[in-house]
Parts: C-alpha cells; sequence; structure tokens
C-alpha cells in the first residue's frame, strides 16, 4: 500500500482551465501538506493542514484553493491556470503539527504529480 | 530569516568513490535538519535526520551526515558510491512556529556517478 499517494501522475492543460490534484495518506497522520517544486528542482511549501484545518498559507495565489475532507484527504483546486503552474506539486504528511519537536517534521512524500500548462 | 545552501548545484562521482554533498543553514534555534533524495520521476525519500544528540547520523543506503554546528552545516557522507545513488539531494531545516511546522529546502544537489 502507498503511504501518500496522489492523483494524478500527469495532468496537461490549456491555459484558463481548472483542475484538481488529489492526495490521500494511509499513515493516520495529523498533518499534510502541499509543496510545490519549480523547474529548477527549488521545493516551497504552498499549504499545511492540520486535521482538516488551514494552517500554513504561503502567499499562494487565491486561485489555488486546498480542501481537506478529512485528515486523511487533502485535495488542491487550481482556477484559471496560468503558464506559471507548470510545475510538479508534491503531496506529504506528517505525525502531528505541534507538540514534541521529535516527529512533527519528519514529513512523508507522495511520488507528485506533474502539471504542464499549455 | 531561515535558509539552507546548497553550494554545489552538481557533482559527478566514479562509482565505488566517496562523496560529500555540502548543506550550510541558517536558523536561530537548535536546528532539526534532514536529508531527502529524489530519484528521476520520483518523490522525496528521507534519507537521515539530525534532532539532537550525537552530531553524526547514519541513514538509509549507507549515507551519514555530520552535525556542526560551529559551520552551521550539515554535510552528507557516504564511503562508496553506487551507479543506483544517482539522483537529486536535497539538504533541508526543520522550522517551528507554534503549530505551523515546516521543511525549507535547499536548491538540491544533482549527484552523476561515472561507471
Amino acid at each position: 500500500d502507498t503511504a501518500v499517494s496522489q492523483t494524478p501522475k500527469y495532468l496537461v492543460t490549456q491555459m484558463g482551465n481548472d483542475k484538481s490534484i488529489k492526495c490521500e495518506q494511509n499513515l493516520g497522520h495529523d498533518t499534510m501538506y502541499w509543496y510545490k517544486q519549480d523547474s529548477k528542482k527549488f521545493l516551497k511549501i504552498m499549504f499545511s493542514y492540520n486535521n482538516k484545518e488551514l494552517i500554513i498559507n504561503e502567499t499562494v495565489p487565491n486561485r489555488f484553493s486546498p480542501k481537506s475532507p478529512d485528515k486523511a484527504h487533502l485535495n488542491l483546486h487550481i482556477n484559471s491556470l496560468e503558464l506559471g503552474d507548470s510545475a510538479v506539486y508534491f503531496c506529504a504528511s506528517s505525525p502531528r503539527t505541534s507538540g514534541s519537536r521529535s516527529g512533527a517534521n519528519v514529513l512523508t512524500f507522495g511520488a507528485g504529480s506533474r502539471l504542464t500548462v499549455l | 530569516a531561515q535558509s539552507v545552501t546548497q553550494p554545489d548545484i552538481h557533482i559527478t562521482v566514479s562509482e565505488g568513490a566517496s562523496l560529500e554533498l555540502r548543506c550550510n543553514y541558517s536558523y536561530g534555534a537548535t536546528p532539526y535538519l534532514f536529508w531527502y533524495v529524489q530519484s528521476p520521476g520520483q518523490g522525496l525519500q528521507l534519507l537521515l535526520k539530525y534532532f539532537s544528540g550525537d552530531t553524526l547520523v547514519q541513514g538509509i543506503k549507507g549515507f551519514e551526515a555530520e552535525f556542526k554546528r560551529s559551520q552551521s552545516s550539515f554535510n552528507l557522507r557516504k564511503p562508496s558510491v553506487h551507479w543506483s545513488d544517482a539522483a537529486e539531494y536535497f539538504c533541508a531545516v526543520g522550522v517551528y512556529g507554534g503549530a505551523t511546522n515546516k521543511l525549507i529546502f535547499g536548491t538540491g544537489t544533482l549527484l552523476a556517478v561515472q561507471p
């Protein structure tokens, strides 16, 4: 069983379209994240959710809307896609976001979803 | 501000040779440090982490890293590289702000292995 699974793995679409990427984790973790990896391989956090509650929103355009129906799922919806949105989007999860530091920051990543906007 | 610097964008080593990938961090408190590896077309896999205690940490696949507070460094090493080690390597620092925990990544080092 894949610990953190993302779908789709590849997504090619036209500018202006709306698309979603889904993420599910079966690790029982409380916290989930979306990271964006640009064409230069730079990884930057976009959002984090803890038990369905938005914790981090790192100055991401409001065309990006994460949704967490339960703590095992964190989906990313993108409206009005632009060329600059082309990237690999990684979902990740970690045990918890507060309290003891020892487990909170060990992230488990999904395999990534490569989005290409034409 | 917290940051991670990986000075080497690209490194090529011969199979069987030793490897050291450099990582420097900037963080006001005691850092939590990580090395992740990304194979082509794959997600990121945790190689090792440093939280506290012994400054030399062992990881998977024969990798180790040494935390040096005086140099703000956390370099990754392997005594003998295998062709399967060719990948992108990312150093990261864990940042805490109450409930807002996250990883800040360096820009990565691409490792190529020559036969």
